[in-house]
């Protein structure tokens, strides 16, 4: 079964602790991403990678890093949080950037920060 | 402006009726157009996908792509009480490794 997962699902925090959010797939795609979901504000990228070890940052990257050593791996990092990054963070994977009809998300990661 | 823009609603219909949701943008290069479904707390799962204009159908489901409008339709034709979720609608063009959604529409479908 395709499938993206993440972890945690869910996670309070307090600010200045790192944390690492994993992310999974299973179906070999090359382009992976990392979103931010507010209210009113929809999904905004924060990270993407096109393939191992090539990542690039997306509209939102400040506070957080990324890396893609491995093709089915991609964690996001949040390395000293604080209170404005609590939200609800989803993953996805897709064969590539741009055509759409391929992208899988992950359940979704809901991050509290104190 | 934003690059995609989405009533957030909520949208309220009764059981049965026809809904429709849109999304208009303003980049022209656009070529590639997506509706995602999002129950609440779950990821969004793709529902229609479109490359460039036209109608696309799928059950009681149907995009729609004006290009030359720069707006694109989602109809959901006898709407049912599973159908109560939100609607991101989605584009990209190609090469360009991005993704832009709108800010999602919430429909509750009553019985």
């Amino acid at each position: 079964e395709a499938q993206v997962t993440q972890n945690p699902r869910y996670l309070i925090t307090v600010t200045g602790k790192k944390l690492t959010v994993t992310c999974s797939q299973n179906m070999n795609h090359e382009y992976m991403s990392w979103y931010r979901q507010d209210p009113g504000l929809g999904l905004r990228q924060i990270y993407y990678s096109m393939n191992v070890e090539v990542t690039d940052k997306g509209d939102v990257p400040e506070g957080y890093k990324v890396s893609r050593k491995e093709k089915r791996n991609f964690p996001l990092i949040l390395e000293s949080p604080s209170p404005n990054q609590t939200s609800l963070y989803f993953c996805a994977s897709s064969l590539d950037g741009y055509s759409g009809n391929t992208i899988y998300f992950g359940e979704g990661s809901w991050l509290t920060v104190v | 402006q934003k690059e995609v823009e989405q009533d957030p609603g909520p949208l309220s219909v009764p059981e049965g009726a026809i809904v429709s949701l849109n999304c208009t943008y303003s980049n022209s290069a656009f070529q590639y157009f997506m509706w995602y479904r999002q129950y609440s707390r779950k990821g969004p799962e793709l529902l229609m996908y479109t490359y460039s204009s036209g109608n696309k159908e799928d059950g009681r489901f149907t995009a729609q792509v004006d290009k030359s409008s720069k707006y694109i339709s989602l109809f959901i034709r006898d709407s049912q009480p599973s159908d109560s979720a939100t609607y991101l609608c989605a584009m990209s063009w190609y090469n360009f490794n991005k993704f832009y959604f709108g800010s999602g529409t919430k429909l509750n479908v009553k019985p």
